[in-house]
């Protein structure tokens, strides 16, 4: 257990309506990420973290947009949604190595969003 | 362009045989690879990884194997376990240091059922 927390769990949004998701971690790790799941694609990565207010785009940020005010916050906003949006949401953590390599990322527990 | 692939979206297996989950990338630059085992509705699990100078890695039941010159990995669940049963995503990661530490491209995604 990472000590990782997603809110909400589930969601039903309107298309066009601005939805945020919230990762909550509770251990202090710098590095913080978001992906999506989708059948056929796997996890694909949305925006990344790397500190406070400090972010960057994924493989797959066009509609989306985060922000990190505190070390253990990190939201994901989708700013208009649309049904290509509609998905299950993984914020994760990756605990820093003394061995650079190692980058065992720990998931919580998804938000699945639906975009009607 | 997928340069995760997991070839196969399921597999079935009798109980106490060995189950063997296949993963192949085309990064060269991918330096360390894992696999993720994910029930429904939770978030992934890690389970085991390998960096790339290694060829073999081995935690239980669980073995990785790495070909770099097929660019191709496996997972070894010997000997297999109803529990087993859930989907099992490989990863890749490629060091860049910096800011962009820990981002992880992932395959589809394979679909294990352990059969008692």
């Amino acid at each position: 257990d990472a000590g990782i927390t997603q809110s909400p769990r589930h969601k039903v949004t309107e298309t066009g309506t601005p939805v945020t998701l919230r990762c909550h971690q509770t251990e202090n790790h710098r590095y913080m990420y978001w992906y999506r799941q989708d059948p056929g694609h796997g996890l694909r990565l949305i925006h990344y973290s790397y500190g406070v207010k400090d972010t960057d785009k994924g493989e797959v940020s066009d509609g989306y947009s985060v922000s990190r005010s505190k070390t253990e916050d990190f939201l994901l906003t989708l700013e208009s949604a649309t049904s290509s949006q509609t998905s299950v949401y993984f914020c994760a953590i990756t605990r820093q190595h003394q061995k650079p390599l190692n980058t065992e990322a720990f998931f919580g527990q998804g938000t699945r969003l639906t975009v009607v | 362009d997928q340069q995760v692939k997991q070839n196969s979206p399921s597999l079935s297996v009798q109980e106490g045989r060995i189950s063997i989950l296949n993963c192949d990338y085309t990064n060269s630059m991918f330096d360390y690879f894992l696999w993720y085992k994910k029930y429904p509705a939770e978030g992934p699990t890690f389970l085991i990884s390998i960096s790339s100078i290694k060829d073999k890695n081995e935690d239980g039941r669980f073995t990785v194997f790495l070909n770099k010159s097929a660019k191709h990995l496996s997972l070894h669940i010997v000997p297999s376990q109803p529990g087993d049963s859930a989907v099992y995503f490989c990863a890749a990661s490629a060091y860049a240091g910096g800011t962009s530490y820990g981002k992880l491209t992932f395959g589809q995604g394979t679909i294990l059922t352990v059969h008692p």
